[in-house]
Formats: structure tokens, C-alpha cells, sequence
């Protein structure tokens, strides 16, 4: 069984470029969740994605967008980025509904300058 | 809204001795409950979580947390502290109501000492 990949591991841009993260979710599950987690702080949920659809967003601006394809696997796209992005970004996949384990991948460290 | 505070955001204790990590919450009800560990540069492991049933949860690695509605808490204890027990621990709840977000505490770094 293959866990959570996020791809690429590292990533640094300058402010006020577009970055895409990527995530292949464990196998049989449909849904992907994202979080932000900045240096020393707890994640921070941005959105849900179930079935192709957007199922939840945190408190994030609408630059922050993400898709999520037929094979489960997901985006997250940030525009117009800000030094405050600079972050680890945890994708998490899980099963839909109750309160089924999110399992996380090992993160994207983005680093805006 | 629910919230999640984590007292204490170092922890140190000595190897063999018993490890108590704080955990409480604030929801309007009854919430999923979970525990996960963040080694350096990795993601989240669950530890154990609480949904419903007998409110002493077991978990991986020797953990344990108990569910206490009267305190709004759920800390985490493991009788004897490893030195690899060394990590970032995360409380965190989701409403069984919604839709499975996570809501994470700030953390609390677990350091053993030899």
C-alpha cells in the first residue's frame, strides 16, 4: 500500500510568483485535505477536496485554490505570493466522511523571498 | 468555533520517566479527538484518536490519552519516556458534524534527556 507522496519536497520563489504543489493521495481514498503549517505553529486547514469538488476551506484569501483529479491525486496552486507564504505545505488523504484518520504526506517546504 | 490549546510548548523530562503532554479544547460538542507526533522534517503520525466508546484510548508506541468531557481535555501520557520518543506533538479535534478538518493545537516539543 503506498502512504501520502507530495511532490517536490523543496521549493523556493519570489514574491509574487504563482507556485503548484502536488499530492498523490494513499490508496482508496477520495478525499484530500491541505494545511499550512508555518515555522514553529500547528497546521492551519485551507481546503478539502472530495470527488473533484471542493468540500470546506479554512480562513485563506481566494489566491489559494487547488483541484483534485479523477485519480484522487490533488493541487494546490498560491498566486501572487507572499513573503508570509513561506511555509510546510501537509497534504492529507483520507476516506470521506466520519471521523476516518487523515493521513499525512511528508510536507513541501516553500520558501518566499 | 472550536479551538485547541496545548499547555506548555516545551516539554522535557528524563529517560524512563513519565511523559504528560496537556491537551484541552473548546467545542459546542462533543468533538473527535486526535493525537499526532511530527518527527524533523517529516509529516504527521497518528498516535490514537478518540471518536466515540471508552474514553481510555490506547495508541501506538505505548501512548495513552483519556477523554475527559467534565475538563474538556485529553492528555497524552506514556509511562516511561525513549529518547526516540523526542518529537513535536499535535492535539487536535474535528466536529463530528462536519466534514473532517482538523483543528490543530500550536504543538508542544517533547525533549528526553539521557
Amino acid at each position: 500500500e503506498t502512504g501520502v507522496t507530495q511532490s517536490p519536497t523543496h521549493l523556493i520563489k519570489t514574491r509574487g510568483q504563482q507556485v503548484t504543489l502536488r499530492c498523490s493521495s494513499q490508496s482508496g481514498h477520495n478525499t484530500v485535505s491541505w494545511y499550512q503549517q508555518a515555522l514553529g505553529q500547528g497546521p492551519q486547514f485551507i481546503f478539502q477536496y472530495y470527488r473533484e469538488e471542493e468540500n470546506g476551506r479554512g480562513n485563506f484569501p481566494p489566491r489559494f485554490s487547488g483541484l483534485q483529479f479523477p485519480n484522487y491525486s490533488s493541487e494546490l496552486n498560491v498566486n501572487a505570493l507572499e513573503l508570509d507564504d513561506s511555509a510546510l505545505y501537509l497534504c492529507a488523504s483520507s476516506s470521506a466522511g466520519g471521523p476516518d484518520t487523515q493521513y499525512f504526506g511528508p510536507g513541501t517546504r516553500l520558501t518566499v523571498l | 468555533a472550536q479551538s485547541v490549546t496545548q499547555l506548555g510548548s516545551h516539554v522535557s523530562v528524563s529517560e524512563g520517566a513519565l511523559v504528560l503532554l496537556r491537551c484541552n479544547y473548546s467545542s459546542s460538542v462533543p468533538p473527535y479527538l486526535f493525537w499526532y507526533v511530527q518527527y524533523p522534517n517529516q509529516g504527521l503520525q497518528l498516535l490514537l484518536k478518540y471518536t466515540t466508546g471508552a474514553t481510555l484510548v490506547k495508541g501506538i508506541n505505548g501512548f495513552e490519552a483519556e477523554f475527559k468531557k467534565s475538563e474538556t481535555s485529553f492528555h497524552l501520557t506514556k509511562p516511561s519516556a525513549h529518547m526516540s520518543d523526542a518529537a513535536e506533538y499535535f492535539c487536535a479535534v474535528s466536529d463530528p458534524g462536519g466534514y473532517n478538518k482538523l483543528i490543530f493545537g500550536a504543538g508542544t516539543r517533547l525533549a528526553v534527556h539521557p
